[in-house]
């Protein structure tokens, strides 16, 4: 079935640093793909989202890009910030276009 | 623009209870979903209702029920509790036209944290 696989954290970065985390997915067909945030305690926010292959999705400073050949959504900053620690959320839309799968999550810190 | 609510915020039943849980959708959205998050886990789909229908539903056995009402709120029961079922309840509400793709976000409510004891 459809999966989604990201990076394992704890992922601890100082402010201004450059951040990558992983994702990449098992789908069948062309699935829409999201980035989601929780801070905690909170529930989840949509940071991104791209609907179709080569797509960019971007907001507040971050970006990812739909790779269909290499089946992969790695979200990306510049330079975070201490307000960005929280927990990043990989999701693909499953092939009814119903549910959203989700990873295991990457929960990021960043030290000032 | 409100968004979605839920309630109650913090939830403790004893094994072998029922709950309810509920979720107000965010104005114009049309499909609630719910969603089930255990610690440090990803959320696992439940069910999503559309028109008042179960469109869709996840690897939850039948004890786990939804309703979704003509003002699109929605309800979570869950009977006969157990220990496992103590999670985060996630409900998301969507504007998504009949038949059509998941490319409309889902936007999340807080959640509920139910603790089963």
């Amino acid at each position: 079935g459809d999966s989604v696989t990201q990076m394992e954290g704890p992922v601890t970065l100082s402010e201004e640093a450059f951040l990558t985390i992983n994702c990449t997915y098992t789908a069948t067909g062309y699935p829409s793909l999201f980035w989601y945030v929780q801070y905690p305690g909170e529930g989840l926010q949509l940071l991104l989202k791209a609907t179709k292959a080569d797509d960019k999705g971007s907001n507040k400073g971050f970006e990812a890009t739909y790779r269909k050949e290499t089946t992969s959504f790695h979200l990306e900053k510049g330079s975070v910030q201490v307000s960005d620690s929280a927990v990043y959320f990989c999701a693909l839309s499953d092939q009814a276009g119903t549910a959203l799968i989700f990873g295991k999550g990457t929960t990021l810190s960043v030290s000032s | 623009e409100t968004g979605v609510t839920q309630s109650p915020t913090h939830l403790i039943k004893t094994r072998g209870q029922q709950v309810t849980l509920r979720c107000s959708s965010q104005s114009g959205h049309n499909t609630v979903s719910w969603y089930q998050q255990a610690l440090g886990q990803g959320p696992q789909f439940i069910f999503q209702y559309y028109r008042e229908e179960e469109n869709g539903r996840g690897n939850f056995p039948p004890r786990f029920s939804g309703l979704q009402f003509p003002n699109y709120s929605s309800e979570l029961n869950v009977n006969a509790l157990e220990l496992d079922d103590s999670a985060l309840y996630l409900c998301a509400s969507s504007p998504r036209a009949s038949g059509g793709p998941l490319s409309y976000e889902q936007y999340f409510g807080p959640g509920t944290r139910l603790t089963v004891t």
